[in-house]
């Protein structure tokens, strides 16, 4: 059972648009969310989190919002650029074991000039 | 700058060999991890320890093995590699909830 998931494996969007990236979980525990962004033959590093007593956390052209009712979070980028090309992993945890995550199997955002 | 460092980006080994995947981060955290990603896949947990000599199985565990004995170092240990083990690995460490990850190991058995 795939507590955390990412149902579109790809995204394609032009430049200067906006990109949105969805997240669904199932675990009522999950209390904090996470968004990483990896590029190829790199390790993921951190984009920006939300806890779960938020409903939207902004971070530059990066903005997260959760839906906790929905168990939905989604990672917007406005505008995007060709830069932010990269597979994407959403990630839940617990805080009754807050170091450790559940990831999704990761969306690759392609930004086209 | 917390900095996480694997011994070997690339490495080609042969079905049945031991494999030992080496993991150091300098920033005293006291939780490490060991994933790999395969296409499709996204990232799966192997193990994961949350202080030093202790372990726990992640979701796929099984042909791995780790050892933590000191806080900075977590290896992962395969046993007698397989084919089906061909993978990216990636190692992580974290305080809290954000994880820091190293650059990966890719592992190719023949």
């Amino acid at each position: 059972d795939q507590q955390v998931k990412q149902n579109s494996p790809s995204l394609s969007v032009q430049e200067g648009r906006i990109s949105i990236l969805n997240c669904d979980y199932t675990n009522s525990m999950f209390d904090y969310f996470l968004w990483y962004k990896k590029y190829p033959a790199e390790g993921p590093t951190f984009l920006i989190s939300i806890s779960s007593i938020k409903d939207k956390n902004e971070d530059g052209r990066f903005t997260v919002f959760l839906n906790k009712s929905a168990k939905h979070l989604s990672l917007h980028i406005v505008p995007s650029q060709p830069g932010d090309s990269a597979v994407y992993f959403c990630a839940a945890s617990a805080w009754t074991n807050a170091g450790k995550s559940t990831f999704g199997d990761g969306t690759t955002l392609t930004v086209k000039p | 700058d917390v900095k996480v460092t694997q011994s070997s980006r690339y490495l080609v080994k042969r079905t049945g060999e031991k494999v030992f995947l080496e993991c150091v981060q300098d920033m005293d955290h006291e939780n490490m991890f060991w994933y790999r990603q395969d296409p499709g896949l996204g990232l799966r947990l192997i193990y994961f320890s949350y202080d030093v000599k202790m372990k726990e199985k992640g979701d796929i565990p099984e042909g791995y093995s780790v050892s933590r004995e000191k806080k900075e170092r977590f290896s992962l240990i395969l046993e007698s590699a397989s084919t089906n083990q061909t993978s990216m690995y990636l190692c992580a460490s974290s305080d809290q909830y954000e994880q820091y990850f190293g650059p990966g190991t890719r592992l190719t058995v023949t």
